[in-house]
């Protein structure tokens, strides 16, 4: 199947910096990008769509200021939590799809700690 | 989007054939049955997708009834590698890529020796 790659797997940041996260289709081309966050033993919550080219979609209740999500290619989508806190801590993975299909390939997520 | 519903948890061993059942009573003319696999700290992984009847690949079998109201994944026997949580996703995927991908509750199947 289709590769998606998530960078960086894990990361650690002070409370108030910024961390970006990357998503890349390897091997495709990623028409519509999503973003999920997932608490532990809770669901993927789905926080934003996002389509090459053109502004996300946020989710109700997603803070889009602070969840900034550029699709700038069809290969990359990146997430960049803003000004992070404790509560932001996390599991965030994206999931990629081109027109047509009707599988969703997802990466493998990060693990976002905030101290 | 179809609303599914699945057992929080499910218990079995190794070698017995497993059935997950979900149930999806608004599922629309368009949508297609999705199911996925996710261990611990990873993205979830595709297992079977169909659209009604019956569908097998080297994983599992995914059995749809005629009425679509509810679908069941079948895991053939068994191993601990399998324990995992299984996701139902019920969607409309055929015709638009941005179509959401919403997740339920999923079912955290645990596999004993």
């Amino acid at each position: 199947g289709a590769v998606v790659s998530q960078h960086p797997s894990w990361v650690i940041c002070k409370s108030g910096t910024s961390v970006k996260i990357e998503c890349r289709s390897l091997d495709f081309q990623a028409t519509t990008m999503f973003w999920y966050r997932q608490f532990p033993k809770q669901s993927l919550m789905l926080m934003a769509t996002s389509n090459e080219g053109s502004k996300a979609t946020y989710e109700q209740g997603v803070e889009k200021d602070k969840f900034l999500i550029n699709h700038a290619s069809l290969t990359l989508s990146t997430l960049t939590v803003t000004s992070a806190h404790p509560e932001d801590s996390s599991f965030y993975i994206c999931s990629a799809r081109w027109e047509t299909n009707t599988e969703a390939f997802f990466g493998q997520g990060t693990r976002l700690t905030v101290v | 989007l179809a609303k599914t519903t699945q057992p929080i948890s499910m218990d079995s061993y190794e070698g017995q054939e497993v059935n997950i059942t979900c149930s999806h009573n608004n599922i629309a003319t368009n949508d297609y049955i999705t199911w996925y696999q996710q261990f611990p700290s990873q993205g979830p992984r595709f297992i079977i997708q169909g659209y009604k009847t019956k569908v097998t690949n080297e994983v599992a079998s995914l059995f749809i009834p005629a009425d679509r109201k509810s679908s069941t994944l079948s895991l053939p026997r068994v191993s601990l590698s399998d324990t995992a949580v299984y996701y139902c996703l019920v969607g409309d995927l055929l015709y638009s890529s941005a179509s959401k991908i919403i997740f339920g509750s999923g079912t955290r199947l645990s596999i004993r020796p």
